[in-house]
């Protein structure tokens, strides 16, 4: 089985709100990354996740705060966020971070207003 | 520097037609693996094939085959007999370095109309 679920898949808050992204795999995968994507973009890398630490944080601002609670779970704290940060934030896991293929979850649709 | 070029950015084809999508990648390292995801409009990265710097065999899966070419950094993606759930984003990616950083191309948006 090859899912990544993420939760939720839609959501809509304000500039002073405080929300978080989950994502989950049961894969016993030990990589987990978090993709940022623009409409007619292609997802760009913000975190990733190796064996439950940061191994690369693409200078990424300090609104967006990425957790790794097991190797299961990841979330991304969101605070105080602009209107241009309203994306699709895609998640995904691989076995390891060497080139591994990456299986993506559905993402979650972010509006901010 | 690595880098992942998909010229086409739009193709628009009848259902049933065959249908090529372009991908050349630059990159340094001499070993590196190439992706092709798919993206319907649900949003979703859907992966459909992996390959190692190392083999040059070509795939085929179904209605798909890749044609992978180090000589000309390529590798191309075609879809045989094409159908309309074939609509999608799709994205040619590389990775090399260890770091386990995807790097994607723009993606080439294909229309299938019936």
């Amino acid at each position: 089985d090859t899912e990544v679920t993420q939760t939720p898949k839609h959501l809509v808050m304000g500039m002073t709100n405080k929300k978080s992204l989950k994502c989950e795999q049961h894969m016993g995968h030990r990589a987990m990354y978090w993709y940022k994507q623009k409409a007619k973009k292609p997802p760009e890398l913000m975190f990733v996740y190796s064996y439950e630490k940061l191994s690369i944080n693409e200078s990424v601002p300090s609104r967006f705060s990425p957790e790794c609670p097991n190797s299961s779970l990841l979330n991304l704290h969101l605070h105080a966020l602009q209107p241009e940060d309203s994306a699709l934030y895609l998640c995904a896991s691989s076995q390891d971070n060497r080139e591994e293929t990456q299986y993506f979850g559905p993402g979650t649709r972010l509006l901010v207003l | 520097a690595q880098k992942v070029t998909q010229a086409q950015t739009e193709i628009s084809v009848v259902e049933k037609e065959d249908v090529t999508l372009d991908c050349v990648y630059e990159t340094r390292d001499t070993t590196y693996y190439l992706f092709w995801y798919k993206q319907p409009p649900s949003g979703e990265l859907v992966f459909l094939i992996r390959r190692n710097s190392f083999d040059e065999q070509n795939e085929i899966s179904g209605r798909y085959s890749w044609n992978f070419q180090k000589s000309t950094s390529s590798f191309n993606f075609t879809i045989t007999a094409s159908q309309v759930v074939d609509s999608a984003v799709y994205f040619c990616a590389l990775s090399s370095g260890n770091t386990g950083k995807l790097i994607f191309g723009q993606g080439t948006t294909l229309q299938v109309k019936p």
